[in-house]
């Protein structure tokens, strides 16, 4: 079975600047994608960035962009010019890209929160 | 709908009492998720449909949960003699078919079990 992992349950940045959030996981597979989504206090879960397993290039989405590691099953996000409005939980989740189950398998989410 | 509708968006319930809740998935997306958020916790599987397939229902965390998918569309997610640790948010997601199409996810239903 899958395991995300997300070991920073909080994290606090200054407005405008960089701030880079950890997630690791544990697979046998080698066809996947990774994510990185958003939930506000609307509840809502917003997608934020992807990134296919099989792409060594890391995905990049605007201010979002991701460091993936796969040897070390490792999946970070970095915010860069970080604003009020990127204050919410995030959750690493996994997914497989192939078998009849392709569930998110979520990490235990990380808290951000945006100084002025 | 243009995403993913869930309700009722609150539901407080006496322990002991039948609650369910309903999951409008957004239209042509073939799979649908159930995800339960415990405070403070990340998002646990519940249960998941594709198409005409057997849901798996690996992640229901008793007997007391059940959910069926009527004519491929709406979902509802049904709780029996409710107890008070099944407080939580339940999220919905849908998907449209093919390995690398995202998850939409609904805002989700808390419930509170009194």
């Amino acid at each position: 079975a899958q395991t995300v992992t997300q070991s920073q349950p909080e994290m606090s940045v200054q407005e405008a600047e960089t701030v880079t959030l950890s997630c690791t996981y544990d697979t046998s597979e080698s066809d996947y994608y990774l994510f990185w989504y958003k939930q506000p206090p609307s509840r809502q879960m917003i997608l934020v960035i992807r990134q296919e397993a099989y792409k060594q290039q890391n995905a990049t989405e605007n201010r979002f962009s991701v460091n993936f590691q796969k040897a070390a099953k490792s999946f970070s996000l970095k915010i860069s010019d970080s604003q009020l409005g990127d204050a919410a939980m995030y959750f690493c989740a996994y997914r497989s890209r192939t078998g009849a189950n392709s569930k998110l398998t979520f990490g235990k989410g990380i808290t951000l929160s945006v100084r002025p | 709908g243009a995403g993913v509708s869930q309700s009722p968006s609150n539901k407080v319930t006496e322990k002991g009492k039948d609650v369910e809740l309903r999951c409008d998935p957004i239209s042509g997306h073939t799979a649908l998720y159930w995800y339960r958020q415990s405070l403070g916790q990340g998002l646990e599987f519940l249960i998941y449909f594709q198409g005409n397939s057997a849901p798996d229902k690996s992640g229901l965390p008793s007997d007391r949960f059940s959910a069926e998918r009527t004519g491929g569309s709406v979902s509802t997610l049904t709780i029996q003699r409710t107890q008070q640790e099944d407080s939580a948010v339940y999220l919905c997601a849908s998907r449209f078919r093919g390995s690398n199409t995202e998850a939409f996810f609904g805002q989700g239903t808390r419930l509170t079990v009194v």
